[in-house]
């Protein structure tokens, strides 16, 4: 079946614009998560959604970045005012829930910020 | 905190030889432990956990892993590395009775020669 998908792959934007970045997670999958891939940092958690509660926003970096998952599947990760900073590659994943907790990711989508 | 370690950058081998990529973590309950590989310009991808049970776990590709928790380590193995494995290595971990986020090394890339 479908993996979880991306887009935009790539996204060039000037310093000071808003962006938002979209993630379609598998379908049955009802934890979706954001994590932030920065050259020679690793992987980042940014924010949890799972099914219906509250989701852990404890990763997010600053109040500039938000994320919405709607109708528990398609999710937008959204930067307000970008900076140079935020440029990173941008993961999501997609898990069934417990007890496998095994992550599914997607390809990515590479932000630029000039 | 938690936290995962990956003490090296990069391992290098020669193919046929055996190949160990380092990780250790820390924890204040019981660990789940994750080891994912992402290839150029290609997602993460799941290769083998560690839950419970068997401190040996084997995965995908001829991978294995060593879970030893007076160590507080899950060191990555392979008998014979081959070419095609020259990749970046992520070992995570989560708590059995946390969310479902996972907690990143920064990588180790592994460099197999022919």
């Amino acid at each position: 079946g479908a993996g979880v998908s991306q887009s935009p792959s790539n996204k060039v934007t000037e310093k000071g614009k808003d962006v938002e970045l979209r993630c379609d997670p598998i379908s049955g999958h009802t934890a979706l998560y954001w994590y932030r891939q920065s050259l020679g940092q690793g992987l980042e958690f940014l924010i949890y959604f799972q099914g219906n509660s509250a989701p852990d926003k404890s990763g997010l970096p600053s109040d500039r970045f938000s994320a919405e998952r709607t109708g528990g599947s398609v999710s937008t990760l959204t930067i307000q005012r970008t900076q140079q900073e935020d440029s990173a590659v941008y993961l999501c994943a997609s898990s069934t829930p417990s007890p496998t907790r095994e992550q599914y990711f997607g390809p990515g989508t590479r932000l630029t910020v000039t | 905190a938690q936290s995962v370690a990956q003490p090296e950058d990069q391992v290098n081998v020669a193919e046929g030889n055996p190949l160990t990529v380092k990780c250790t973590y820390s924890v204040s309950g019981n660990p789940y432990l994750f080891w994912y590989v992402q290839y150029p310009n290609r997602g993460l991808q799941f290769l083998l956990k560690y839950i419970t049970g068997d401190n040996l776990v084997k995965g995908s590709y001829g991978f294995e892993a060593e879970f030893n928790k007076s160590q507080t380590s899950f060191h990555l193995k392979k008998p014979s590395a081959l070419v095609s494995d020259s990749a970046l290595y992520f070992c995570a971990v989560t708590l059995s009775y946390n969310t479902d986020k996972l907690i990143f090394g920064t990588g180790t890339r592994l460099q197999v020669f022919p």
